[in-house]
């Protein structure tokens, strides 16, 4: 029983680059939470993703940062022109229903840190 | 909208000893609580949660936790630690019909022997 696979585990761009990070769900699992996690801080909200559907992006960076979660395949983070400051863990979490509740806690993947040079 | 603190960043324990995270959250209404705990490169292994009900949640790992209303705290508790439990450690609050759940900073619990 997988739970939450994230991909690349580690991931080096260079400044102006594309990133794409890509989450697949616990089996089962239709909603989708994409995360950031600078060094010595917690995690911040980003996107709240259904199946086709951005339900909440009230997180996301309004430039150059988008995410996807297709009918098909895993959910995508991707970054455009990235630059030092992206440099973060960047971590999936996925749930039952709607979440956080009563039966439907966030699992959440090991993350993928990016690194802009 | 939801926010939580962690006033410890760093806590040093030695093996064996109990252990208290604090945890203090704003919400206007009773919120859902959580405590998650990461290992390094590792992402969040979720301790225990808060929604209702009897006030001290039992976790995973021997970890229990307690909501008190008053203080607007979720302290997490473990009456006797173990190297293992070196790691660090978050806490979150989230609302009905949000999706925003909010994390602490989280605190760094370091174990010696």
């Amino acid at each position: 029983n997988a739970g939450v696979m994230q991909n690349p585990r580690h991931l080096v761009r260079r400044r102006g680059q594309e990133a794409r990070l890509r989450c697949s769900p616990m089996k089962g699992h239709s909603h989708v939470y994409w995360y950031r996690q600078l060094p010595e801080e917690g995690l911040k909200f980003m996107v709240y993703l259904q199946k086709e559907n951005i339900i909440d992006e009230s997180g996301m960076p309004k430039e150059r940062f988008s995410a996807e979660f297709p009918k098909e395949g895993p959910s995508i983070l991707r970054i455009q022109q990235v630059v030092r400051g992206d440099s973060a863990a960047y971590f999936c979490a996925s749930s039952l229903a709607p979440g956080p509740g009563v039966n439907s806690p966030l699992h959440f993947g090991n993350g993928t840190r990016l690194t802009v040079t | 909208a939801q926010s939580v603190t962690q006033p410890d960043i760093h806590i040093t324990v030695s093996e064996g000893a109990s252990l208290e995270l604090r945890c203090n959250y704003s919400y206007g209404a009773t919120p859902y609580l959580f405590w998650y705990v990461q290992s390094p490169g590792q992402g969040l292994q979720l301790l225990l949660k808060y929604f209702s009900g009897d006030t001290l949640v039992q976790g995973i790992k021997g970890f229990e936790a307690e909501f008190k209303r008053s203080q607007s705290s979720f302290n997490l508790r473990k009456p006797s630690v173990h190297w293992s439990d070196a790691a660090e450690y978050f806490c979150a609050v989230g609302a009905p019909n949000n999706n925003d759940m909010r994390f602490g900073a989280g605190t760094r619990l370091t174990v010696k022997p």
